[in-house]
């Protein structure tokens, strides 16, 4: 029961490099989302996504870029990383929006040098 | 100011004591709360929901919203060492075309054996 799988768990990435981080669900969830967590913030909103072929931007979307191709996938890309990337990265998934409860993967460890 | 505002802590208990945990929030047409449970390098897992006002409880978990002075609770009862974490409250925001989860910035609880 795999449940939402990110990859990879920890990452070290040098300032301007674009990287991806992976994210697939086996519970045929519609609603995707990425979060990033960061001391003093908690969890914000990056990206979502209602449905495949269906993204939107969130609290904090500059310098990330998503698509949604599959039901089960959700990467998110950094485009040219940058030090205040520096954080934990989560996916979710739920069943729909709002009340129905949000799965979150294990998080993505990422460090921007 | 942030829509929901938590107390980081740390907050430290010893073994069986009564641990509660405190949130406000800014926006009156927040309906749906719910607390997320965090363990150390893993990711938030849904622990308890309410909606409006009123209480809830689960076990040695208490959940409670006090609708007219914007402020949700947690109480755990017989605190276990196991409860240690950090606990996360959320409210829905469905003021837009999609609803979204706004979250605390979480407590970090020790529970002393």
């Amino acid at each position: 029961n795999a449940g939402v799988t990110q990859t990879p768990k920890f990452q070290v990435l040098k300032t301007g490099q674009s990287m991806t981080l992976q994210c697939a669900q086996d519970m045929n969830h519609e609603y995707m989302s990425w979060y990033r967590q960061d001391p003093g913030m908690g969890l914000r909103l990056i990206h979502y996504s209602v449905g495949a072929g269906i993204t939107d931007q969130g609290e904090v979307p500059n310098g990330y870029n998503v698509s949604r191709s599959t039901t089960e996938d959700f990467p998110l890309r950094l485009l040219s990383a940058a030090p205040s990337q520096t954080s934990v990265y989560f996916c979710a998934s739920s069943q729909g929006q709002g009340r129905n409860t949000i799965y979150f993967g294990e998080g993505s460890w990422l460090t921007v040098v | 100011q942030k829509e929901v505002e938590q107390d980081p802590g740390p907050l430290s208990v010893p073994e069986g004591a009564i641990v509660s945990l405190n949130c406000t929030y800014s926006n009156s047409a927040f309906q749906y709360f719910m607390w997320y449970r965090q363990y150390s390098r893993k990711g938030p897992e849904l622990l308890m929901y309410t909606y409006s006002s009123g209480n809830k409880e689960d076990g040695r978990f208490t959940a409670q919203v006090d609708k007219s002075s914007k402020y949700i609770s947690l109480f755990i009862r017989d605190s276990q060492p196991s409860d240690s974490a950090t606990y996360l409250c959320a409210a829905l925001d469905q003021g837009g075309a999609t609803n979204k989860l706004i979250f605390g910035t979480g407590t970090l609880l020790a529970v002393q054996p």
